[in-house]
C-alpha cells in the first residue's frame, strides 16, 4: 500500500495477556518509530529503528515491552502481561531517512486492557 | 532537558479569521521544526516543516521561525471549520533522529 499500515486497528484484551501489534512501513522508508498516545495526551516515544543499526529502545516503559523489525521492513511491538495502564493508541511512523522529522504515521492500534 | 512548549488551548477562532499557533523550544541547537495536525481520533499528519529563520508559506499555512527567540509559529489564513484539530509542534534537536513533541494546541474554528 501507499501508506503506513498497522494492525490490528483495535484490540481488547484481558489484563495479563500478551499482545502483538504490527506495522508495515512505507516501502523504501528506512526509519521506523513506535509512539504511544494515551487519551488526550501527547506522543510518547517508545522505540526507533534505522536500517540495520541497533534500535534505540530508550523509550520503552518497562521490560514487558519489546519490538523487532525483520528484514528492515515490518515491525512488531509486543507487550507481555498487559496492564490497564498500557491502554492507549500505539502509533507507528516511518520516514525516508534519518535526522528528518518528516514522519508518516499509520492509523494506529487502539489497545484496551480490561 | 530539551523541551517543546505549546499552549494547550482550546484556541477558538471565527471562520475566515487568522489562527495563530505558537511553540517555544528550549535548545538553541535545534535544527528542524515541524507542524503536525491531528484530527480527533486520527493520527498526526505533517503539514509544514521549516529549517531556517523567516517565513515559509504553503497555501493558507505560513510557518514562522525565529531561532534567536526560540519560537516557531503556524498561521492559518481564512480559517475553515475543517481546520479544527490539535496542532502538534515537533523539534529536531542537534540533527538527531529523535523528535521532541509539544503536547499540542487544540484549535476550534467557529462557523
Amino acid at each position: 500500500g501507499a501508506g503506513v499500515s498497522q494492525s490490528p486497528s483495535n484490540k481488547v484484551t484481558e489484563k495479563g495477556k500478551d499482545v502483538e501489534l504490527r506495522c508495515d512501513p512505507i516501502s523504501g522508508h528506512t526509519a521506523l518509530y513506535w509512539y504511544r498516545q494515551s487519551l488526550g495526551q501527547g506522543l510518547e516515544f517508545l522505540i526507533y529503528f534505522q536500517g540495520n543499526s541497533a534500535p534505540d529502545k530508550s523509550g520503552l516503559p518497562s521490560d514487558r515491552f519489546s519490538a523487532e523489525r525483520t528484514g528492515g521492513s515490518v515491525s512488531t511491538l509486543t507487550i507481555q502481561r498487559t496492564q490497564q495502564e498500557d491502554s492507549a493508541v500505539y502509533l507507528c511512523a516511518s520516514s525516508l531517512a534519518t535526522n528528518t522529522g518528516e514522519l508518516f504515521f499509520g492509523e494506529g492500534s487502539r489497545l484496551t486492557v480490561l | 532537558q530539551k523541551e517543546v512548549e505549546q499552549n494547550s488551548g482550546p484556541l477558538s477562532v471565527p471562520e475566515g479569521a487568522i489562527a495563530s499557533l505558537n511553540c517555544t523550544y528550549s535548545d538553541r541547537g535545534s535544527q528542524s521544526f515541524f507542524w503536525y495536525r491531528q484530527y480527533s481520533g486520527k493520527s498526526p499528519e505533517l503539514i509544514m516543516s521549516i529549517y531556517s529563520n523567516g517565513d515559509k508559506e504553503d497555501g493558507r499555512f505560513t510557518a514562522q521561525l525565529n531561532k534567536a527567540s526560540q519560537y516557531v509559529s503556524l498561521l492559518i489564513r481564512d480559517s475553515q471549520p475543517s481546520d479544527s484539530a490539535t496542532y502538534l509542534c515537533a523539534v529536531n534537536f542537534d540533527s538527531n533522529y529523535q523528535l521532541i513533541w509539544g503536547a499540542g494546541t487544540k484549535l476550534i474554528i467557529k462557523p
